[in-house]
């Protein structure tokens, strides 16, 4: 089955350590999204890319960055990794981008907790 | 600034029954909105959406109604089964498409009991 898939699904790391979440897709969609959800809350867009074009959400902090270095994968790293980070973190991808009606396809998320 | 609210944290439907899960919103340019279905451990599933054009939207069980002039939708399952048993997102975008910046609700937790 054609999906989103999301590595590791738990990711523990240290105060200030530097983490990289993954996603990768088989639906070879061009636009690729990643979400923070904390606790209780709605999930909340940091970035996208549509194809190799990155776009920034003006309150996502400097901390987190993003590379997507083909179709298939998309990278989210967080450098110094702050208590306030720990959350879920969720990946997604839609086909078209502007114009297109397609739904966002979602991975089933990494939780990262920070020590 | 929660611009997508469900009020409701949680709904408790016995079987067969109707669920009606509402959500309402303050910025009036969205104007594309959706309902994913969550499962605990699995992210967001797509479950509908509406363009704001129309008022209604039907897929099976599922109907999804907009009042834009209210700045409310919602959403029915009926008969509601106790598989449909997740919690309920409703989101929205502007562009008139499903591409861009989705901005959700928090959330209802939705119990059909047998």
């Amino acid at each position: 089955d054609a999906m989103v898939i999301q590595n590791p699904r738990y990711q523990v790391t240290q105060f200030g350590k530097p983490v990289t979440l993954s996603c990768s897709q088989t639906l070879n969609h061009n636009v690729m999204y990643w979400y923070q959800q904390k606790s209780s809350q709605a999930p909340k867009l940091l970035f996208h890319y549509y194809d190799k074009d990155f776009n920034n959400e003006a309150d996502t902090p400097d901390n987190f960055q993003s590379r997507r270095p083909n179709t298939s994968f998309c990278f989210l790293d967080i450098r110094s990794p702050g208590l306030g980070d720990a959350a879920m973190y969720l990946c997604a991808t839609s086909s078209g981008g502007p114009g297109s009606n397609q739904p966002q396809h979602f991975g089933d998320g990494t939780r990262l907790s920070i020590l | 600034d929660q611009q997508v609210k469900q009020n409701s944290p949680s709904l408790s439907v016995q079987e067969g029954r109707i669920s009606i899960l509402n959500c309402d919103y303050t910025n009036s340019m969205f104007d594309y909105f959706l309902w994913y279905k969550k499962y605990p451990a699995e992210g967001p599933t797509f479950l509908i959406s509406i363009s704001s054009i129309k008022d209604k939207n039907e897929d099976g069980r599922f109907t999804v109604f907009l009042n834009k002039s209210a700045k409310h939708l919602s959403l029915h399952i009926v008969p509601s089964q106790p598989g449909d048993s997740a919690v309920y997102f409703c989101a929205a975008l502007t562009g008139g498409t499903s591409y861009g910046k989705l901005t959700f609700g928090q959330g209802t937790i939705l119990t059909v009991h047998p």
